[in-house]
């Protein structure tokens, strides 16, 4: 199985900061990976697709990269509503399986 | 509007059983590939069950293979997830969700189901 190593697992940050969220794959997922925002009590929501595809809808301060094993989130400015925990999740082509990082709460400093 | 509502949670004693199902509506279901994906208290998230659209291929995650049975009615646009041999690890609130084929991510969940297993 891949395993799927998120950091940091909490964030402190401040209105306006840049932030940046990292998942490392345990063997190359080309760019299939995703990047869910989850705030508490509420379902995930789709920010990020195939590495680095925004959602629609989704505000442009959100950005994603990398490919093969190592990838990031990027708030480019850290706005009220994004106070929350992140997620990030890869798809495995050959052992078909879907598994999930283990979040990054980010906080008010 | 596109949505997903989940139902069939509730208590249950180790060992029982539950059916949950996720009702589908304002988009074409039987396109859509779905998956089942719990939250354990506190934790992060687990994927449980894939199904394609036409249900006949089925992906289980190992910590439920054998236990859980993922089947869809496309008729009445309808999912469900068996689960049986229930655990106290089992104890999540549990999602559905829709698969974008096309990037194999999930772009719609449903508000999700409590599941609390317990004697």
């Amino acid at each position: 199985d891949i395993q799927m190593t998120q950091s940091p697992s909490t964030l402190s940050a401040s209105v306006g900061d840049r932030v940046t969220i990292t998942c490392r794959a345990s063997q190359s997922i080309s760019s299939w990976l995703a990047w869910y925002q989850q705030k508490p009590g509420k379902a995930p929501k789709l920010l990020i697709y195939k590495a680095s595809s925004l959602e629609s809808g989704v505000p442009s301060r959100f950005s994603g990269s990398g490919s093969g094993t190592e990838f990031t989130l990027t708030i480019s400015s850290l706005q009220p509503d994004d106070f929350a925990t992140y997620y990030c999740q890869q798809y495995n082509i050959y052992s078909p399986s879907w598994t999930f990082g283990q979040g990054t709460k980010v906080e008010i400093k | 509007q596109v949505q997903l509502l989940e139902s069939g949670g509730g208590f249950v004693k180790p060992g029982g059983s539950l059916r949950l199902s996720c009702a589908a509506s304002g988009f074409t279901f039987s396109d859509y590939y779905m998956s089942w994906i719990r939250q354990a208290p506190g934790k992060g998230l687990e994927w449980l069950s894939y199904i394609s659209n036409t249900g006949n291929i089925i992906f289980y995650a190992d910590s439920v293979k054998g236990r859980f049975t993922s089947s869809r009615d496309n008729a009445k646009n309808a999912l469900y997830l068996q689960m049986n041999s229930l655990r106290a690890e089992d104890t999540a609130v549990y999602y559905c969700a829709r698969e974008d084929t096309y990037v194999v991510a999930f772009d719609v969940w449903g508000q999700g189901t409590t599941v609390i297993v317990s004697s």
